[in-house]
Order: C-alpha cells, then structure tokens, then sequence
C-alpha cells in the first residue's frame, strides 16, 4: 500500500525549463509535507518543506504548491539547470510515538539537458 | 562537521553469510532508522530507534535485525542475507523529538547478495 504516490517516475526537462513533480496522499494525520533531493551516490538531504496551513513555499528556484483539499502537493523547479539533474522524494509525516513517522514517495529521476 | 558514517559503502556477499552495516551520528540524536532505497519502490524504512535500548519494527523488517547501545551507534545485521536483500541501504538520524522531523542520511551502503 503506497500511502504518498509520486509522478512521474523520470523527467527530462531542458535547461532553463520548469519541473514539475507531483505527490498525492490520503492519511489526514500527516502534518508535514517534505521533499528530499538525491545526488548519485549520496543519501538524500532535505531540500524544502511545507506545513498544511500554508498553500506555498518559495525557496529559491524551488516551490511546494500544497492543495490541501485536494490532498495533493508539488514541486516546482523553475529556471531548471543541469545542476539540479538528481532524484527527488516527496514524503509526508505525521506524529507517531513522540517523533515524526515519515512516508516517502517512490521518486523522481530528474535530467535537465543543455 | 555534522554527519552520519555508514560502512562499508560496497559489500558484495553470499546467501546465508551474516554481515553488519554500521551506523554512527555525531549529532547526539535520540532518534535513528535504517531504510532501503529499490527502484521504483523508493525508500523504505527497515528499523527505527528513538533511544538507547528502544528499537522497533517499520514496513519491511524481516530478515533484519538491530541493536542500540549506545546513542551514536545503530548497526543494521543481516543474519542470513537472501538475493532479495540486495538493495541500497541508507541510516539516517532525526533533528529533535516531536518537531519537524528532517532526516540526516549516511551516504549510502550498496548490498548485493549472490
């Protein structure tokens, strides 16, 4: 059971191009929303996150667009560089235990082309 | 610096030949978990600990198993690894109890079984 689906499985945009990864989910008690970035041959590292109080989260060239009814979140990559060429997460996380039990998404493989 | 220490990064090993994955945090963290990483099934989490002496199951624990001895420590043993087993394998520790629940991972340990 795939509780955070994510899509698309890979993306090839071109540089200076927007990416957009999609996640969707259905636990009600997740209460934070956020994406990992993975280079090759690195661990994942927290790239930017979101609460569902708030409908947008702008770091940068990166975005979260968080419906909340609809319980989707996205990522978008605007001005997309080569650089940022790696596998993304989405994940979700809701209170377990006194800690955070995080959900991940299967992942995104990102190539951005010159 | 800050970090999560994995070894070894590469191990190439035979059904039914019991191994260890090392974990170390230096970031005094109560809380540790192990997950695997397979393609298209993103990141799975193996086993968790939230505190010396309290470790407990995640999604995919069979044929693993871990110990907590010590705060830093939070080693992975397969005890008669199985080709299934041969996935890449990520520890990693959490920022703080009950907040937001960002992951520090190690870079990574890559598993074959024959």
């Amino acid at each position: 059971q795939q509780q955070v689906k994510q899509s698309p499985q890979s993306l090839i945009v071109q540089k200076g191009g927007i990416s957009i990864i999609n996640c969707a989910y259905e636990n009600t008690a997740f209460d934070y929303f956020p994406w990992y970035q993975q280079f090759p041959g690195k661990g994942p590292a927290l790239l930017i996150a979101i609460r569902p109080d708030v409908s947008e989260k702008k770091e940068g060239r990166f975005t979260i667009s968080f419906n909340k009814s609809a319980k989707q979140f996205s990522l978008h990559i605007m001005d997309s560089q080569p650089g940022d060429s790696a596998t993304y997460f989405c994940a979700a996380s809701r209170p377990s235990g006194g800690y955070q039990k995080v959900t991940f998404g299967t992942g995104t493989k990102l190539q951005v082309i010159p | 610096e800050a970090q999560v220490t994995q070894n070894p990064r590469y191990l190439i090993t035979v059904t039914g030949k019991k191994l260890t994955v090392t974990c170390s945090q230096n970031m005094n963290h109560e809380y540790m978990s192990w997950y695997r990483q397979d393609p298209g099934l993103g990141l799975r989490q193996i086993y968790y600990s939230m505190n010396v002496e309290v470790t407990d199951k995640g999604d995919v624990p069979e044929g693993y198993k871990v110990s907590r001895k010590e705060k830093r420590n939070f080693p992975l043993i397969l005890e008669s690894p199985s080709p299934n087993q041969t996935s890449l394998y990520f520890c990693a520790s959490m920022i703080e109890r009950g907040r937001t629940g960002e992951l520090f991972f190690g870079e990574g340990s890559r598993l074959t079984v024959l």
